[in-house]
């Protein structure tokens, strides 16, 4: 089946510095991924679309310059969370409907991000 | 306003029983549904994808039903196994980039 990965799976950082995360498609083409975000004992809420080659667009309430967005390929998307504050901690999960697909998504294991 | 609603919450059943788990949403105009498996601290693992125009898929000892016109979704679960213990979420889909995810319920099937 399809293979989504993220790095880092968890990471630790201090308030005001900046984080990346990436999200890999290993064995297929996704011209879009999404980015999740899941606060503990809640699910999964939608941030962003990721699209290759152009601008990402972003859900309400989510803020496009603290968040930033690159897909920089048919395989790779990262999202840089940017001057980072503890309630910015969360679970981020990122996923890829292949293209040419049924629709189907498939989802990175995740990144466990916890602002100090 | 769409929205994605999963009944029960919670459920624990001993090993060995069928089970059935409940997705309901609000806009019936859909354009597929699919179940997932979270296990803690983990990613989310496609369990079932069904297409609008499907009535239910099965894998295994799962069975997804979907009903439309009544805004409802079922995962049954059969001779439920201590390895099936997990959150089950439900996401449905209306357009390319709209995905919407049920709370999810948190299933303990004890040995």
């Amino acid at each position: 089946g399809a293979v989504v990965s993220q790095h880092p799976s968890w990471v630790i950082c201090k308030s005001g510095t900046s984080v990346k995360i990436e999200c890999r498609s290993l064995d297929f083409q996704a011209t879009t991924m999404f980015w999740y975000r899941q606060f503990p004992k809640q699910s999964l809420m939608l941030m962003a679309t990721s699209n290759e080659g152009s601008k990402a667009t972003y859900e309400q309430g989510v803020e496009k310059d603290k968040f930033l967005i690159n897909h920089a390929s048919l395989t790779l998307s990262t999202l840089t969370v940017t001057s980072a504050h503890p309630e910015d901690s969360s679970f981020y999960i990122c996923s890829a409907p292949p293209m040419g697909g049924a629709g189907e998504q498939y989802f990175g294991p995740g990144t466990r991000l916890t602002v100090t | 306003k769409q929205e994605v609603t999963q009944i029960p919450a919670a459920l624990s059943v001993p090993e060995g029983e069928n089970l059935v788990l409940n997705c309901s949403f609000t806009d019936s105009a859909i354009y597929n549904l699919q179940w997932f498996r979270q296990d803690p601290g983990k990613g989310l693992t496609s369990l079932l994808l069904i297409q609008s125009s499907q009535r239910e898929q099965t894998s295994g000892r799962l069975n997804a039903s979907l009903d439309k016109s009544s805004g409802r979704s079922t995962l049954y679960i059969a001779a439920s196994q201590p390895g099936d213990s997990a959150t089950y979420l439900c996401a449905v889909r209306y357009n390319f980039n709209k995905f919407y995810f049920g709370s999810g319920t948190k299933l303990n099937v004890k040995p």
